[in-house]
């Protein structure tokens, strides 16, 4: 089945510092992949829809200059949070559709960010 | 179903017994809907889909019924085990190419 790889896992970063993850569909094509942010016990909340070759479409409230998002390829899209803060702290993870439209979304395993 | 939430339901349920989790979603015009599963420090796994012209699909042990008519999706699963304890959320789309949205999630606790 199509699997998505996310890294790192998880990673610890100080304020200010800038903080790079990576989603892979490792088996297939991917043109948008959408990025999500989880806090303790609630539920995802989508930052962005990413698409190969073009601007990233983020939602209401997030901050796309804090919130770097690059799709340079079809396998892969990367979020960087840039000056982290203590209040970025969250589970971060990508999905992406295997397939046409209305193919289910296949999720990487997240990353924390802990930014001290 | 809204996407965010400050507190998960939680359901406890006896190993063995059927377990039925409900989610409400508030889009009509929404014709395509999962079921994740969500194991702790971990990414979404996909259970079952259903699509807005059915009302009801099979998986293995697990079952997905659709009410448009009052926007009410549940989970169904036979059997619980303990592995069956996760965060189960469902999740709503248009056309399929709109991104997911999430309802609030609930905890399935299975006691063995």
């Amino acid at each position: 089945g199509a699997v998505v790889s996310q890294h790192p896992s998880w990673v610890i970063c100080k304020s200010g510092t800038s903080v790079k993850i990576e989603c892979r569909s490792l088996d297939f094509q991917a043109t948008t992949m959408f990025w999500y942010r989880q806090f303790p016990k609630q539920s995802l909340m989508l930052m962005a829809t990413s698409n190969e070759g073009s601007k990233a479409t983020y939602e209401q409230g997030v901050e796309k200059d804090k919130f770097l998002i690059n799709h340079a390829s079809l396998t892969l899209s990367t979020l960087t949070v840039t000056s982290a803060h203590p209040e970025d702290s969250s589970f971060y993870i990508c999905s992406a559709r295997g397939g046409t439209g209305g193919s289910p979304l296949h999720f990487g395993n997240g990353t924390r960010l802990t930014v001290t | 179903g809204e996407s965010v939430g400050l507190h998960l339901p939680t359901l406890s349920v006896q190993e063995g017994d059927n377990s039925i989790i409900n989610c409400a979603y508030s889009n009509s015009a929404s014709d395509y809907f999962i079921w994740y599963k969500q194991e702790s420090g971990k990414g979404p796994q996909f259970i079952i889909d259903i699509r807005s012209n059915m009302d009801k699909r099979q998986g293995q042990r697990v079952t997905v019924l659709l009410n448009k008519t009052v926007k009410h999706l549940s989970l169904q699963i036979a059997a619980t085990q303990p592995g069956d304890s996760a965060v189960y959320f469902c999740a709503e789309t248009h056309s399929g190419n709109t991104p997911l949205v999430f309802g609030k999630g609930t905890r399935l606790s299975v006691i063995a």
